[in-house]
């Protein structure tokens, strides 16, 4: 069955850096694309981050481009969320998501599989 | 406050149907494919409609979803107790270079 498992949150300084890491199974992983998508304590979902089934493409909310930088690692079936200059508003619990449709270059907001997430807290 | 409008709240009971709004705009609702993703209390979200109107394998036939113009719907009949989540649409934005926009979301609550 379909898994992933989001890694690397926790409690972290303005300004720091902080890297999260999603680790896929159950499924080929190089044939999808997938997104990060964050929800901060008690409020809605905010997309992050898209990443194309090659990796050739990659896309960022505004409030992250330029600090963000999403990866991936199709021989590990791996992802990597590198945040740079973090922000206490950057505090969350951020998910990985895989999108329905396959080889997929362009965004989707069809997103069939999540993780659990992994909470980032940015506090001095 | 997102530029997908959703009411904050909605309400029925068990038996009812409930239908959740969705308003966008021609960038958005208008241009591309609506989905929708339930949340239950302290879980990921889980994909209930997927373009417009697509059911994934797993999810009752008692979620739809429809589109019309600028706007989609979602809905729920039958209602159940553990019907009772936080709904959210999510549309492409072509004005956003196609990034993810997810609405506000809803609380449903059975009475």
């Amino acid at each position: 069955q379909v898994q992933l498992v989001e890694s690397g949150g926790g409690v972290v300084q303005p300004g720091r850096s902080l890297t999260l890491s999603c680790a896929a199974s159950g499924f080929t992983f190089n044939r999808y694309g997938m997104h990060w998508v964050r929800q901060a304590p008690g409020k809605g979902l905010e997309w992050v981050s898209f990443i194309s089934f090659d990796g050739s493409e990659t896309s960022y909310a505004d409030s992250v481009r330029g600090r963000f930088t999403l990866s991936r690692d199709n021989s590990r079936n791996s992802l990597s969320l590198q945040m740079n200059r973090l922000r206490p508003e950057d505090t969350a619990i951020y998910f990985c998501a895989k999108e329905v449709f396959t080889f997929a270059s362009d965004v989707g907001a069809e997103l069939d599989f999540w993780g659990q997430g992994t909470l980032v807290t940015v506090s001095s | 406050q997102s530029v997908l409008t959703q009411p904050p709240s909605a309400s029925g009971t068990p038996g009812q149907k409930v239908t959740i709004s969705c308003s966008g705009n021609s960038s958005n609702i208008g241009s591309n494919p609506v989905n929708w993703y339930q949340q239950l209390p302290g879980t990921a979200p889980k994909l209930l409609i997927y373009t417009n109107n697509q059911r994934p394998s797993g999810v009752p036939g008692r979620f739809s979803g429809s589109r019309s113009g600028t706007s989609a719907s979602l809905a729920i009949s039958g209602l159940q107790s553990e019907d009772e989540a936080d709904y959210y649409c999510a549309v492409c934005d072509d004005s956003l270079n196609g990034h993810v926009l997810f609405g506000g979301g809803t609380k449903l609550t059975v009475l």
